[in-house]
């Protein structure tokens, strides 16, 4: 069964400094793979997907992601956090290639920014 | 800009009652889901929907119920409210996979209702 497993339900960072969400997943097939976004008071966002395309993935506001498949995992990067990156994550995980589009969701990992 | 839209913010409701949960979207989206967020668990899958008058059930569907009358709008309901239910209950929509273009294609979400049963 497809899974994912997010390493870090807090993380902080200041203003202008790297960001890292790490993300592990569990699937017996090459995996459709996402990062959603939700800000405060919001619903999620896609940031980015990984659809067994280019392994290198980049989405909106200068965050990306690497699939690595002989680590089984899907980090969120970003070179330099911005006030407005706060917010909580979701690594998720496509349930079945084929069907109906079931997604898995990560626990989350809030990213805190402080100036 | 697709717009999904949960009718109440917020919503308190005693142990028993019947409650219902709206969602309605402008973007003619054939998909429907919905998801209740609880702190460490990420978001669950109660139901969704692929069509009009269509339903299958999520991983959490003991306790709810839903029905898709019209294409736009997607209502959760709780026939008895219970405590175990206090939650915060996101819906999203999503276009038919129809197309390789439309594979994966993302999921539109409300702002969620949280919903406190007393």
């Amino acid at each position: 069964a497809q899974s994912v497993t997010q390493l870090d339900s807090h993380v902080s960072v200041s203003e202008g400094t790297p960001v890292l969400l790490r993300c592990n997943y569990s699937s017996s097939y090459s995996p459709s793979l996402f990062w959603y976004v939700q800000h405060p008071n919001k619903g999620l966002q896609l940031l980015l997907k990984y659809t067994s395309a280019a392994t290198l993935v980049k989405g909106i506001n200068g965050f990306e992601a690497e699939f690595k498949k002989s680590e089984t995992s899907f980090h969120l990067t970003k070179p330099s956090a911005h006030m407005s990156d706060a917010a909580e994550y979701f690594c998720v995980v496509r349930r079945g290639n084929t069907g109906f589009q079931k997604l898995v969701f990560g626990t989350g990992t809030r990213l805190l920014v402080s100036p | 800009d697709v717009k999904v839209t949960q009718s109440s913010r917020y919503l308190v409701k005693r142990t028993g009652e019947k409650v219902f949960l709206e969602c309605v979207q402008d973007m003619d989206h054939e998909n429907m889901f919905w998801y209740r967020q609880d702190p460490g668990l990420g978001l669950r899958l109660i139901y969704f929907s692929y069509d009009v008058k269509m339903k299958e059930k999520g991983d959490i569907p003991e306790g709810y119920s839903v029905s898709r009358e019209k294409k736009e709008r997607f209502s959760l309901i709780l026939e008895s409210a219970s405590t175990n239910q206090t939650s915060m209950y996101l819906c999203a929509s999503s276009v038919r996979e129809l197309t390789r273009s439309s594979y994966n294609s993302p999921l539109h979400f409300g702002n969620g209702t949280r919903l406190t049963v007393t």
